[in-house]
């Protein structure tokens, strides 16, 4: 059974740094695509990031560029979200989820909640 | 960046009806548009893929059409536990923009 397991969210200040996890089990996680989607409270989905499944080919939306980084490590069936200079507005939950390109995200955690506030 | 606009952002029907959601992107993105289905409290779940191909396990009434710029999500008889939100997705380039959402209500 694929499962997907975000972690790492928190209550951090206005500035402030988050590291988020997603452990993955169930399937052949170098194989694939992953990305981090989120979703502020009451909003609708904004895609993050993604990273091709050997760690190459990064990108980021526009709104965290700079300040987001993603990376993965395939030994441990893992990836990451190191996020920098929070802001008010990056409040939400952060889903990990795998991608089977082209044909979408078919799988996903249950989301970690992150909230920017002082 | 490739912009996707659903309309409408919400809708009121019943049990039994058929529905339909569509889905524009502002450049052409041939089939790549993907269909979610997403429940409060809970993770988006992939229903329609590619435009057209129903997820395994999704029940057949549900169907996605289009190609370019124009699709549509249908559902052709509305069950109580479709009441949710819906975005489309395309998958064409990067950013994977998502539409904005249309939230399916009971009338």
């Amino acid at each position: 059974e694929v499962q997907l397991v975000e972690s790492g969210g928190g209550l951090v200040q206005p500035g402030g740094s988050l590291r988020l996890s997603c452990v993955a089990s169930g399937f052949t996680f170098s194989s694939y695509e992953m990305n981090w989607v989120r979703q502020a409270p009451g909003k609708g989905l904004e895609w993050v990031s993604c990273i091709g499944s050997s760690g190459g080919a990064i990108y980021y939306a526009d709104s965290v560029k700079g300040r987001f980084t993603i990376s993965r490590d395939n030994a441990k069936n893992s990836l990451y979200l190191q996020m920098n200079s929070l802001r008010a507005e990056d409040t939400g939950v952060y889903y990990c989820a795998r991608n089977r390109n082209p044909e979408g995200f078919d799988y996903w955690g249950q989301g970690t909640l992150v909230t920017v506030s002082s | 960046d490739i912009q996707m606009t659903q309309s409408p952002s919400s809708l009121s029907a019943s049990v039994g009806d058929r529905v339909t959601i569509t889905c524009r992107a502002s450049q052409s993105i041939s089939t790549y548009l993907n269909w979610y289905q997403q429940k409060p409290g809970k993770a988006p779940k992939l229903l329609i893929y590619v435009a057209s191909s129903l997820e395994s396990g999704v029940p057949s009434r549900f169907s996605g059409s289009g190609s370019g710029t124009d699709f549509t999500l249908t559902i052709s008889s509305l069950q109580p536990e479709d009441f949710a939100t819906y975005y489309c997705q395309q998958s064409y380039s990067t950013p994977y923009t998502f539409g904005q959402g249309t939230k399916l209500e009971i009338k």
